[in-house]
């Protein structure tokens, strides 16, 4: 599986946008781009996943570069609820497809 | 119901003895899938059920032992331990067993918390 790279920890405030980054400059045709998050103490939960254009769900948006090297994990108004560490995955599904390969995440600490 | 259940919530057990963790899942899925998790890392796959036959082992020790006993249920039979597998055990489903469903969304449980004396 192509690999993300994205930063170890971020800081937003209550009710503001945070916008999180990945990376995944090997990223090949097949590819699709997951978010999956985990809250203390629970298991990952899926957020939201795309291929190439941008997508919106009731969790979050996903904002994807044009040349798919890189994408952005939105979300419009963070609450304490959304402090978690949010993983960013490619899924290959020209292959056994559906392996969750998790990196090492970001840590989204909400101040309030 | 949109749950995966794990019992129990909390283990702790000696190197010798015999444990076993406990999974469940009402939605009709078809995969399942065990986890471990280590402090402050993500999670690794360990064993993947399709239509309740193993598929794929990523090369776990045999003191694990994964069994599926119907398309419910998911356990894993902990013999002979180490200290250093002391860690979360997450299990997960999904409708589809691994192939080219894209939006193949994993449930995840809460996870049982293990510990090696």
């Amino acid at each position: 599986d192509a690999k993300t790279t994205q930063p170890n920890s971020m800081e937003s405030n209550e009710e503001e946008p945070v916008h999180l980054p990945c990376n995944h400059s090997t990223i090949s045709g097949t590819d699709y781009i997951h978010w999956y998050r985990q809250l203390p103490s629970q298991g990952p939960e899926y957020v939201i996943h795309g291929l190439t254009s941008n997508v919106n769900n009731r969790m979050a948006s996903l904002a994807i570069a044009e040349d798919r090297k890189s994408s952005t994990l939105i979300l419009h108004r963070a609450t304490l609820r959304d402090a978690a560490v949010y993983y960013c995955i490619l899924r290959d599904v020209s292959g056994a497809g559906n392996m969750l390969t998790f990196g090492g995440g970001t840590r989204l600490m909400v101040k309030p | 119901d949109t749950e995966v259940t794990q019992t129990p919530k909390h283990l702790v057990m000696g190197m010798t003895n015999k444990k076993s963790l406990k999974c469940e899942q009402h939605m009709g899925h078809r995969a399942m899938y065990w986890y471990k998790q280590k402090a402050k890392k993500p999670p690794e796959l360990m064993f993947v059920y399709s239509y309740e036959k193993l598929s794929i082992n990523e090369s776990v020790p045999s003191r694990f032992s994964p069994e599926c006993p119907n398309s419910s249920l998911l356990n894993l039979h902990l013999h002979a331990l180490q200290p250093e597998d002391s860690a979360l055990y997450l299990c997960a489903s999904s409708q589809a067993p691994p192939g080219r469903v894209v939006s193949n969304e994993q449930f995840f449980g809460p996870g049982t918390r293990l510990t090696v004396l």
